[in-house]
């Protein structure tokens, strides 16, 4: 099955400063990379996705790029903000019926 | 609208006791999938149905189980239960089959003893 990898486990910016997460996936067949955000006590939230057809998307502050070749997809945070700590978690699906989650990485904005 | 919605959303059970939870998917939504997240990892997943039909099973003993209603609603029966299957269990709805992102519910917090 897949296995997917996501790096670092935590990481803490100063506000308005770029935050970055990289995942990487074992299955080539993989297609859809979605991006979810979790506040402590509460659901993930779907925050951005990309499709294997496309290499970058953005959504103002947040953007996804995918490099099918290395396998491996990343999240970029720019202007960071004290809301915008949360863990987050990236997932990768070849068939829509089965997600594979990483393992969370745990964002600190220090105001 | 409502969102996805489970119950309970705190339960505490003995060892080797059985527990059922439930889920309502987004109105409209044909596909219900339960994951399991234990503290500080992401989720696993468990279970899909779409349209009352199993989908597909994740590496989870027999001693999990599912069935999804006529209205799309589900439930997700633990039986025999462990100390580790304390946990957070998800439920997550989708529109149809295929890829689409989930949407997932609040969880409900499984604390076995």
């Amino acid at each position: 099955g897949e296995n997917v990898e996501q790096h670092p486990s935590t990481l803490s910016v100063q506000e308005g400063d770029s935050a970055v997460i990289k995942c990487t996936y074992s299955d080539s067949a993989s297609n859809y990379f979605p991006w979810y955000k979790q506040e402590l006590g509460k659901r993930p939230q779907l925050i951005i996705d990309i499709r294997s057809n496309v290499g970058e998307k953005k959504d103002q502050r947040i953007a996804v790029t995918l490099n099918k070749t290395a396998k491996h997809f990343s999240l970029h945070i720019t202007e960071t903000q004290p809301e915008d700590s949360a863990v987050y978690f990236c997932a990768a699906t070849r068939t829509g019926n089965q997600f594979y989650f990483g393992t969370g990485t745990s964002l600190t904005v220090i105001p | 609208d409502a969102g996805v919605t489970q119950s309970p959303t705190h339960l505490i059970k003995t060892r080797g006791q059985q527990v059922t939870l439930r889920c309502s998917p987004i109105s409209g939504h044909k596909s219900v999938s339960w994951y399991q997240q234990v503290l500080g990892q992401g989720p696993q997943f468990i279970f899909q149905y779409y349209e009352k039909e199993e989908r597909g099973r994740g590496n989870f003993p027999d001693r999990f189980s599912a069935r999804q209603f006529p209205n799309y609603s589900s439930e997700l029966n633990v039986n025999a239960l462990l100390l580790g299957d304390s946990a957070l269990y998800l439920c997550a709805s989708s529109p149809s089959w295929g890829i689409y992102g989930y949407t997932f519910g609040s969880g409900t917090r499984l604390t076995v003893v």
